[in-house]
């Protein structure tokens, strides 16, 4: 079965700085990925997914994902961060035969001015 | 635009009262699923449904039960409430298979159990 693993819990960066926040996955098949985000207080909102097309896959709001099957990772980044990107985001991915979404545990992404 | 809407965004009820939490799609999903959200843990599957009539446990089903009558509808009851159920609640409906397998979700109903 599949499942994924979120590194820190936290994460805080600078207005303008990188973002990276850190998801490994585990699979004996090729899997499907998402990272999804959620405001305060709203559901889940999809940022992009994977589904073996392309390994770099781009998503709104400026975040990408690159699926590295070398280090089995999806890890989401963003060049410079804005305010607006504080949130919790999940990284997320399917498994058994009726494509059940499994996630991990989130990432707090605090943006500091 | 897809939309999963959930009955409640707030709902306070007491122990031992027999809740219903309701969710309606309305993308001709096969998947939909009920995930409970508590700090720290993530999302955790508690039910999901393939088909009408048709469920899975997930990984935390104990205490809960669904109802999947209509493609478009599924319910989460919880028989006999207790204060450890109090949490943010998760609705979501996804195609089974095939590129679009993207969940999308409800606002999410926060329950309090009093």
């Amino acid at each position: 079965a599949q499942s994924v693993t979120q590194l820190g819990s936290h994460v805080s960066v600078s207005e303008g700085a990188l973002v990276l926040l850190r998801c490994n996955y585990s699979s004996s098949v090729p899997p499907y990925l998402f990272w999804y985000v959620q405001y305060p207080n709203q559901g889940l909102q999809l940022l992009l997914k994977y589904t073996s097309a392309a390994t770099l896959v781009k998503g709104i709001n400026g975040f990408e994902a690159e699926f590295k099957k070398s280090e089995t990772s999806f890890h989401l980044t963003k060049p410079s961060a804005h305010m607006s990107d504080a949130a919790e985001y999940f990284c997320a991915g399917l498994s058994g035969g009726y494509q059940k979404v499994t996630f991990g545990t989130g990432t707090k992404l605090q943006v500091i001015p | 635009d897809v939309k999963v809407t959930q009955s409640s965004r707030y709902l306070v009820k007491r122990t031992g009262e027999k809740v219903f939490l309701e969710c309606v799609q309305d993308m001709d999903h096969e998947n939909m699923f009920w995930y409970r959200q508590d700090p720290g843990l993530g999302l955790r599957l508690i039910y999901f449904s393939y088909d009408v009539k048709m469920k899975e446990k997930g990984d935390i089903p104990e205490g809960y039960s669904v109802s999947r009558e209509k493609k478009e509808r599924f319910s989460l009851i919880l028989e006999s409430a207790s204060t450890n159920q109090t949490s943010m609640y998760l609705c979501a409906s996804s195609f089974p298979t095939g590129a679009d397998t993207e969940a999308f979700f409800g606002q999410g109903t926060r329950l309090t159990v009093v």
